[in-house]
Formats: C-alpha cells, structure tokens, sequence
C-alpha cells in the first residue's frame, strides 16, 4: 500500500517555466489537498479538492492551478514559477465524511525557482 | 477568522525534562485540533487528536476551550522526541486544516 505518492521530490526551475508536481492516492480518499511549507510560517494551503471534477482554493492559491479528473489524482501546476514559490510542496488525502479527518502526507515535493 | 499559533519555534530540553509544546487557536466554532510531527527524514504523520483524548508515545493535549489552547505535553522527554511539531485545526470538511508556524524540539541526551 503506497499511500500518497508525489512526484518528484526534488526541483530545480528558472523564472518563467512552469511545471506539474504529481500526486496520486491509492486509498479511495475523497479528500484531497496540496500544502506547501516554509521556514516560520508552517504549512499553508493552496488547493484542495472534495471529489472528482471539484476543487477550491486555499489560503495561497496565486500562481497555482489543480484539476481532479480522478479520484485518484490530484496534480499541482505552476503556471510562470517565480523565486516565491521555491518551497517544499507536500499533497495530502483524507476519507469522506466528518470534520477533519486524518489527513496522510506525501514525502514532500522540494522546488526551487531561480 | 481561524488562526492557530504555536509561539515557540524551537524548544530544547533533556532526556528526562518534562516538555510542552504550546498552541493556542482562534476560531468561532467548535474546534477540532490535532497535533502532526514530522520526524527527520520521515512523513508528517498524525501524532494525536483532541477528540480521542489518547495518549501517543507518552504525549497528552487536552482542549482548553477558555484559553483556546491546546498544548502538547509530556511529563519524560526522550531522544527519540526530537522533531518538527505542528498543531492544527479542522475548521471545514474535506481535511481542511490550519496548521501552526511548527515548533522544533531537541531531546539532547
């Protein structure tokens, strides 16, 4: 049993590319989510998804852009990377139901933007 | 709005010492808190839940809803300890959960 699944765990970018970080779930959890986490100010949410075809944003949605075609799947697309969103990048699944669930983290997704 | 705020950023004790680790919340509603650790080279994973009112590796927090805290405690440190720790709240379905700034704990021997 996998879990959640990110690729890849590492990232380095100029100014202007843009890329996708992947994640999947093997879990039929619901819930989905991408955090990002940076030195003194936690981890903070970008997206997050409550079923296929669903998505809203988080607290720092800017710059960002997700879809969930499948339950399974929930990639993160930077659009134009800028040096702000160098960061370390964790996607994180829950099961339906009730108020927050215990949510099961990647390994984390490390991106630097030059 | 929610807010979670963890004041310490880095808390260093012995084997032995007794340690707590503090959160304190702003929210309207009914809380639902948790505590997360993420061990060097490992996962974040889920430490404890207010709602179980367990105790996890020696670790108890107990919901203060008149000071709007939530403070992680255990009475013997040990090396093993040592981690990022993060206090969170469930504020909306779907695991969506406001995490603390994380403070870092040392265990020195």
């Amino acid at each position: 049993n996998a879990g959640v699944t990110q690729t890849p765990k590492f990232q380095v970018l100029k100014t202007g590319q843009s890329m996708t970080l992947q994640c999947a779930q093997d879990m039929n959890h619901e819930y989905m989510s991408w955090y990002r986490q940076d030195p003194g100010m936690g981890l903070r949410l970008i997206h997050y998804s409550v079923g296929a075809g669903i998505t809203d944003q988080g607290e720092v949605p800017n710059g960002y852009n997700v879809s969930r075609s499948t339950t399974e799947d929930f990639p993160l697309r930077l659009l134009s990377a800028a040096p702000s969103q160098t960061s370390v990048y964790f996607c994180a699944s829950s099961a339906a139901g009730g108020l927050g669930g215990e949510l099961f983290f990647g390994e984390g997704s490390r991106l630097t933007v030059l | 709005a929610q807010r979670v705020t963890q004041p310490e950023k880095l808390l260093s004790v012995f084997k032995g010492a007794p340690v707590e680790l503090k959160c304190n919340y702003s929210y309207s509603g009914s809380p639902e808190l948790f505590w997360y650790v993420q061990y060097s080279r490992q996962r974040l994973q889920l430490l404890l839940r207010h709602i179980s009112r367990e105790s996890i590796k020696g670790f108890t927090a107990d919901l203060n809803k008149g000071e709007t805290s939530f403070h992680l405690k255990k009475p013997f440190a040990q090396e093993e300890d040592s981690a990022m720790y993060y206090c969170a709240l469930a504020y909306n379905q779907g695991g969506k959960l406001i995490f603390g700034q994380g403070t870092e704990l040392s265990v020195k021997p």
